[in-house]
């Protein structure tokens, strides 16, 4: 088990630049979850994927955001013409499906985009 | 609408003393978990404990204890004989398991705990 992976770990960007970062999640895990934060707030849902499928996107997720997951394995979340409201750490995280509540999450370090 | 509230910004407590991390949440939906995360500073959510809203038992993981107050909706973590270690940000979450089993988790504010020597 090596965890969540996550690259890069910080990205500086120019506004109006596109940005792509990836999500390595722990290998058996079906469910795959990206989320943003700010300083000082909580973890705020982006969108998830259930193997292959994006099952849900939040209204937060703009139509500058688009993530995939083509195989069902790693994922990747884009960001067209980055605005410098996307300053934020990008968290991902993976879990196995769970008939009940307790599934747990297991989450990446980030990554740290700063949009000048 | 599912909710999650924690009312402290900030907490200070003396090492080896214990201290009580605030939540309360909101749901309609009588099937629903309860977690607490803990994130150092390095950035990565560590999970520490986990409650459902079935369990009689409040939860317990080692020096972490879950105070399950279900009427009253709160979930409140405590943690024994604090560590300098834990200086973290805290936070905690739900998960609903109504229509729609997403897995995803909503978060609530954090809060920011100082283990004093």
């Amino acid at each position: 088990d090596t965890g969540v992976s996550q690259d890069p770990r910080h990205k500086i960007t120019k506004r109006g630049q596109n940005v792509t970062f990836r999500c390595d999640p722990i290998s058996e895990h079906n469910r795959l979850y990206w989320y943003r934060q700010t300083l000082g707030q909580g973890p705020e849902f982006l969108t998830y994927f259930q193997n292959e499928a994006q099952l849900e996107k939040s209204r937060l997720l703009s139509n500058r955001f688009s993530a995939e997951r083509p195989k069902g394995s790693f994922s990747t979340l884009e960001i067209q013409r980055t605005e410098q409201g996307d300053s934020a750490m990008y968290l991902c995280a993976s879990s196995l499906m769970h008939k009940t509540a307790n599934e747990k999450l297991f989450f990446g370090s980030g990554t740290q985009l700063s949009v000048l | 609408a599912q909710k999650i509230t924690q009312t402290q910004p900030g907490m200070f407590v003396q090492e080896k003393e214990a201290v009580t991390l605030d939540c309360t949440y909101d749901t309609s939906d009588p099937s629903y978990g309860l977690f607490w995360y803990k994130q150092p500073s390095s950035g990565e959510m560590i999970f520490l404990i986990y409650q459902g809203s079935y369990d009689q038992q409040n939860a317990t993981e080692g020096r972490y204890s879950l105070n399950f107050q279900k009427a009253r909706k709160s979930a409140n973590l405590v943690i024994s004989a604090s560590q300098l270690g834990d200086s973290a940000m805290y936070f905690c979450a739900m998960r609903e398991t109504g229509s729609g089993n997403t897995g995803k988790l909503i978060f609530g504010q954090g809060t920011t705990l100082q283990v004093k020597p």
